[in-house]
Parts: C-alpha cells; sequence; structure tokens
C-alpha cells in the first residue's frame, strides 16, 4: 500500500513557468513532509520541508502549500528553470529520526 | 563537510550470486538507513540503524539480505543469493539524533544489475 500517493508522474513546463507537483497522505500520525530533488545518478537531496503546524514554507522560488484537513501538500516552483529539471519526490514521516515514506515521483522537465 | 559516501558506484552480478554494499555516513550522524530505489518508483526502507543497534527492519528480506552496522559508524549491506527483482539503486542516508534530526543526507547511491 502507497502510503504517499503523488501526481503528476512528469511534467513538462516553460521556462519561466510555475512548476506543480501534488501528494496526499491517510495516516494522520505523519509529522513531517520532506521534498527532495534528484538528479540522474545521484542521491536525492533535500530541498525543502514542512511540518503540519503551518500551512505554507517558502525558500526562494520553491514553496510548499500543506492543507492538513484535506491530508495533501504540494510544491510549487515559481520562474522554474532549465536547472530545475529533475525527479522531485515527496516524503512523509512520523517524528523525526524514523523511515521516509516516499512518493512515486514526478519527472521535470523545464524546456528552455 | 563530507557527505555519505557508498562504494561500489555500479555492480553487475548473475542471479544466486552474492554481493555486499559500503556506507559511510556523515560524521556524528548516529542514524543509518538503506532504502532501495527500483527504477522510476520512490526510495523504500529496508533497514535503520541507530548508532550500531537496529530500529526498523520490518522490510528487509531476511531470507536473503542482512546488514550491519559495527562500532556504529560505516554499514554493509549483503544480498545473498541475489534474484533479478534485486535490481535497483541501494541508498544510503544519515542522520542526527536530537536537535536536527528529520533531515536525511542520501549518498549517490549503488546501481545494482542482476542478470
Amino acid at each position: 500500500q502507497q502510503q504517499v500517493k503523488q501526481s503528476p508522474q512528469s511534467l513538462i513546463v516553460q521556462k519561466g513557468g510555475i512548476s506543480i507537483i501534488n501528494c496526499a497522505y491517510e495516516n494522520t500520525a505523519f509529522d513531517y513532509f520532506p521534498w527532495y530533488q534528484q538528479f540522474p545518478g545521484k542521491g536525492p537531496a533535500l530541498l525543502i520541508a514542512i511540518r503540519p503546524d503551518v500551512s505554507e514554507k517558502k525558500e526562494g522560488r520553491f514553496t510548499i502549500s500543506f492543507n492538513k484537513s484535506a491530508k495533501q501538500f504540494s510544491l510549487h516552483i515559481m520562474d522554474s528553470q532549465p536547472g530545475d529539471s529533475a525527479t522531485y519526490f515527496c516524503a512523509a514521516s512520523i517524528n523525526t529520526g524514523n523511515q521516509f515514506y516516499f512518493g512515486t515521483g514526478t519527472s521535470l522537465t523545464v524546456i528552455p | 563537510e563530507a557527505g555519505v559516501a557508498q562504494s561500489p558506484r555500479y555492480k553487475i552480478i548473475e542471479k544466486r550470486q552474492s554481493v555486499a554494499f559500503w556506507c559511510n555516513p556523515i560524521s556524528g550522524h548516529a542514524t543509518l538507513y538503506w532504502y532501495q530505489q527500483i527504477l522510476g518508483q520512490g526510495p523504500k526502507l529496508l533497514i535503520q540503524f541507530q548508532n550500531n543497534g537496529v530500529v526498523d527492519d520490518s522490510q528487509l528480506p531476511k531470507d536473503r539480505f542482512s546488514a550491519e552496522r559495527l562500532k556504529g559508524v560505516d554499514s554493509t549491506l549483503k544480498i545473498q543469493p541475489a534474484k533479478l527483482e534485486d535490481s535497483a539503486v541501494y541508498l544510503c542516508a544519515s542522520s542526527r539524533v536530537g536537535q536536527g534530526a528529520g533531515e536525511q543526507y542520501f549518498g549517490p547511491g549503488t546501481r545494482l544489475t542482476v542478470t
């Protein structure tokens, strides 16, 4: 059973556009929601993370929106750049230090 | 700060052979994780250590997979015998405990191909 469901599977965006990736979860015990970026041949790298006590977190061009009642969270990449082309994974965990349950990933391509 | 180191980066073996992967976590990180990432999927936890003790190995196929973390630093993951479905990238990650816990730092992974 997939603990975290992610969509879309792939996304193509024009340079300067907004990329939006969505995730949903069922387990209300999750309390830490990170987003990871992975380039080919590399391990995932933390992009931004949020806890359920806030509805939005912004770091540069990257924003997480969190809807606790709907059990959904999303990543918004503003002013998308070709260098943002990568696979993005959402994840969730119960208490810090425990395993991450990853989504299935979104392959983002930003066209110049 | 040096990142998580893994070796080898690539390995090709035949089914029923054995293979071992090595991981050196970030210095001072007490928690170490091994994940399996099958092509097109997100990483899935195989085993989690805190220092040299196992915290969670519920998803480790114990009939063929084993892992150890002697002295609470480096770790090895072994597969014996390998099956075709073990073809995947094996990722090692580490994190702190206490303040700053939560963020997991991943190594580059070992890509295993079983033929």
